[in-house]
């Protein structure tokens, strides 16, 4: 089983709709959490941190559930330049451990 | 001022030549890590050094050898390259305190092995 696993996509959704990614991680002895977002051809940035209690920024929302050990990203309102692969990181030490990632892409 | 530079962004060579590609951070982190994205764009860790020493190693063939003069630079030696190195390769790099998880990651350099 990998270490994080998401939903395999792609997503094509029209502008403005809302779309749920998802995300489970194995190792429970993972302390922190987050996503970031790779265009093409490009480096991965970091869209948001994850914290215990959920957390919003704008159209983001990241919920955690420590004990199912799964992690979700909700963007309501989707625009045409979201379109990117989603990434699901979860830290369990040292390292930064990085899922497959789900690609979305907003039609108009 | 690029936070995180890795250079060269391409490299294309043959088959069992020796290369490296250097990265250098300006953002004063004590660790730095070199990540490998292949075609099915899965990123994998391969390496991490914490001010000079290494902290990860993960399953790398020896042909790998990553070198960090200081804390600001970590670089990677492939020798004998071979087909299956072909990929993006990501230097990235974090600071070690508590509470301040994010990593930066270079803009990628990818290499192709004809």
């Amino acid at each position: 089983r990998k270490e994080v696993e998401q939903d395999p996509g792609p997503f094509n959704v029209p502008e403005g709709a809302t779309v749920a990614f998802n995300c489970t991680y194995s190792n429970s002895a993972s302390q922190s959490f987050f996503w970031y977002r790779q265009d093409c051809r490009k480096e991965p940035k970091l869209l948001m941190s994850v914290y215990s209690s959920g957390n919003e920024d704008g159209r983001f929302t990241a919920q955690l559930n420590r004990a199912s050990q799964y992690i979700s990203l909700l963007i309501r309102d989707s625009k045409l330049s979201d379109s990117a692969t989603y990434l699901c990181v979860v830290k369990p030490g040292q390292n930064f451990v990085f899922g497959p990632g789900t690609r979305l892409s907003v039609l108009p | 001022d690029t936070a995180v530079s890795q250079t060269p962004k391409y490299l294309v060579t043959q088959m069992g030549n020796d290369k490296s590609i250097k990265c250098e951070q300006n953002l004063g982190h004590d660790t730095m890590y070199w990540y490998k994205q292949d075609s099915k764009k899965f990123l994998k860790i391969m390496f991490s050094y914490n001010n000079k020493e290494l902290i990860i190693n993960e399953t790398v063939p020896n042909r790998f050898s990553p070198k960090s003069p200081d804390k600001a630079h970590l670089n990677l030696h492939i020798n004998s390259l071979e087909l299956g190195d072909s990929a993006v390769y990501f230097c990235a790099s974090s600071p070690r305190r508590a509470g301040a998880n994010v990593l930066t990651f270079g803009a990628g350099s990818r290499l192709t092995v004809l």
